[in-house]
């Protein structure tokens, strides 16, 4: 079946750039998406990238997707502690969304 | 802006209670969904309804009933609650029941507890 794996945590300095590292094992996935969720509150969709593409840029987010090897990535350019939050990648091909463990992002001064 | 609507907010329960977590939402979507979402476990699906009338079992539907009472409202039911329902639930609903890039909606969560 699919399955979409993170590593859990992160931790990055305030104004680094963080990379979270996601993959998949669905080859026919239409749509990857990465989420972010603060403490004690819903998902917010933060950006998604169709499977057709390589990379797609969002002010401070990157997204790179090496469908070959069934990766995807976030790059967070000059990261805050506002970006501190749990990131959350996902794939779907139908309609129902398959998310990862999710990577809880640190950023300290 | 309503978006996606969640009752109860918290709620905690006696081991065997039975209770109902209700969703709402005005968006005029077709596909609804229930999530759980525990600790280094991500986010599993629970239920899912591709369009009014119609409903699928997700990834961990046992303990679970749902119930797509019109368009706009999708129930889950714990019908005896134990403590490995423990968790916190997310609805959301999308459009057209196939997902796109931008048109997937979470409510705020549902926080549950079984003593």
């Amino acid at each position: 079946g699919e399955d979409v794996e993170q590593s859990l945590f992160l931790s990055v300095r305030e104004g680094d750039s963080s990379v979270i590292n996601c993959t998949y094992t669905d080859s026919s996935s239409t749509y990857l998406y990465w989420y972010k969720q603060e403490p004690g509150a819903g998902l917010q969709l933060l950006t998604y990238i169709f499977s057709n593409m390589d990379m797609k840029q969002d002010q401070r987010l990157t997204v790179l997707l090496n469908k070959k090897d069934k990766h995807l990535s976030l790059r967070i350019a000059d990261t805050q502690t506002g970006d501190s939050a749990i990131y959350f990648c996902a794939e779907s091909n139908t309609d129902k969304l398959i998310f990862g463990t999710g990577t809880r992002l640190q950023v300290f001064p | 802006n309503a978006g996606v609507t969640q009752t109860p907010k918290f709620q905690v329960l006696k081991t065997g209670q039975s209770m109902t977590l209700q969703c709402a939402q005005d968006m005029n979507h077709n596909s609804m969904y229930w999530y759980r979402q525990d600790p280094g476990m991500g986010l599993r699906l629970i239920y899912y309804s591709a369009s009014e009338g119609t409903t699928d079992k997700g990834e961990v539907p046992n303990g679970y009933n749902v119930s797509r009472l019109n368009k706009r409202e999708f129930s889950l039911r714990l019908e005896s609650a134990a403590p490995s329902q423990t968790s916190v639930y997310f609805c959301a609903s999308s459009e057209m029941g196939k997902l796109s890039g931008n048109t997937i909606y979470f409510g705020e969560g549902s926080w549950l507890t079984v003593v």
